[in-house]
């Protein structure tokens, strides 16, 4: 069973478009976690929740808005998607510990 | 300057060869973590320690909370090991990861 899945794995959209990247846990976790990892392999936090409410807001444009409809899921919008949006986006979550557990990630490439 | 710094960028070896990789940080931490990247793209947990050492296979990671400073060793290096490592740290009361520029090691058989 996979701990952390993200979906799609890989999206290819047009400059403009508003696209979603799903993120499910079965760690039973209660804090998740959006990363994006840029070209030069740089990771770098944007969101945090914990039980469903935002913890850690980095300064991210508003065009990415996460949304959290359990502690289980972790969900990225992105209006109006930009060239520079082109990157890796990790969801992870973590549980008492410190630790953090990644899914596969997204690769978005935007045209 | 980051946070957390990395060396070296890249490393390339020969299989059977000991490899170190060292992770520097300049802020008051609660924990330490090592993760691997492999080219497929993939990130797993090596480590998480917040003081002395940690064994796992034929992976060793120390950390010195004074010198805020932490290495990760490999003994008896493959091709199989070949993957950025990544050190990343929670600062203190923050439970969000702060990562360095990670090393790009290579093992050549």
């Amino acid at each position: 069973d996979t701990a952390v899945s993200q979906t799609p794995k890989y999206l290819v959209t047009q400059m403009g478009n508003d696209k979603s990247i799903k993120c499910e846990q079965n760690l039973g976790h209660d804090t998740m976690y959006w990363y994006k990892q840029d070209s030069k392999k740089f990771l770098k936090i944007m969101f945090s929740y914990n039980n469903k409410e935002l913890i850690i807001n980095e300064t991210v444009p508003n065009r990415f808005s996460p949304k959290s409809p359990d502690k289980a899921h972790l969900n990225l919008h992105i209006n109006s998607l930009e060239l520079g949006d082109s990157a890796v986006y990790f969801c992870a979550s973590s549980g008492d510990s410190v630790e953090q557990f990644f899914g596969p990630g997204t690769r978005l490439t935007v045209l | 300057k980051n946070e957390v710094e990395q060396s070296p960028q890249n490393l390339t070896a020969q299989e059977g060869e000991f490899i170190t990789i060292n992770c520097s940080y300049s802020v008051g931490i609660s924990a330490l973590h090592w993760l691997q990247q492999h080219p497929g793209g993939g990130i797993v947990s090596l480590f998480m320690l917040s003081s002395g050492k940690k064994k796992h296979g034929r992976l060793i990671a120390t950390i010195n909370i004074q010198e805020k400073h932490s290495s990760l060793h490999i003994t008896a290096s493959h091709p199989r090991d070949s993957a950025v490592y990544i050190c990343a740290v929670n600062r203190f009361g923050n439970e969000k990861l702060t990562f360095g520029t990670g090393t790009r090691l290579t093992i050549i058989p």
